[in-house]
């Protein structure tokens, strides 16, 4: 049964950059989408960007374009999600999900709260 | 970017209660739909993937239907677990998107 784990909860101050790891155990790393999302206080989830880790080819959502960086390190197995020019707006849980199949998200992490003050 | 639409906001509902949440899509997204339930300070659970296939391990009161741009969710005899908000993901196109939720409260 693969599990998601994430990094620890982050205070940042605007303007600078945070990073959120999730570590995948219990599957084949390579055989899985990883996905970032968030949820800001009292919204819905909003998809940031994915990675496909046996090609390393990241997409991202345009509104984060340039802002948003997510790697793998197939060795660990880890996949890290860099947001930078952090504003207050980016206030939010995030989360590491993976792809069930075709753009559904079956296994969570259990989230990391950023906050931007 | 497609947006989705959650209707009811808030529904509020006794144990035993058929309650159904729909969803539209502002474009055809043909059955590339999904329905997860969300409990506060908990990571989201899927339920429903391709509009009406229910997630290993998720009871059968939950269901699925719908295709193209309207969709609905329904728990046929709503549970004490069962409390919750409920939000659609449309995955036809980049960039993925969630309807704004649906709270489903006791009455």
């Amino acid at each position: 049964q693969v599990q998601l784990v994430q990094s620890g909860a982050e205070v940042k101050k605007p303007g600078s950059s945070v990073t959120v790891s999730c570590t995948a155990s219990g599957g084949i790393f390579s055989s899985f989408d990883i996905n970032w999302l968030r949820q800001a206080p009292g919204q819905g989830p909003e998809w940031m960007g994915g990675i496909i880790p046996v090609l390393d080819k990241a997409d991202y959502a345009q509104k984060f374009e340039g802002r948003v960086t997510i790697t793998v390190d197939k060795t660990s197995p880890t996949v890290h999600m860099e947001l930078s020019s952090l504003r207050s707006d980016d206030t939010a849980v995030y989360y590491c999900a993976r792809d069930g199949g075709s753009g559904w998200f079956d296994v969570w992490g259990q989230g990391t709260l950023v906050t931007v003050s | 970017d497609i947006q989705m639409t959650q209707s009811p906001s808030t529904l509020s509902a006794s144990v035993r209660d058929r309650v159904t949440i729909t969803c539209r899509a502002t474009q055809d997204i043909s059955d590339w739909l999904a329905w997860y339930q969300q409990t506060p300070g908990k990571a989201p659970r899927l339920l429903i993937y391709k509009a009406s296939n229910l997630e290993g391990g998720v009871p059968s009161r939950f269901s699925g239907t719908g295709s193209g741009t309207d969709f609905t969710l329904t728990i046929s005899s709503l549970q004490p677990d069962d409390f919750a908000t409920y939000y659609c993901q449309q995955y036809n196109s980049y960039p993925y998107t969630f309807g704004q939720g649906t709270k489903v409260e006791i009455k």
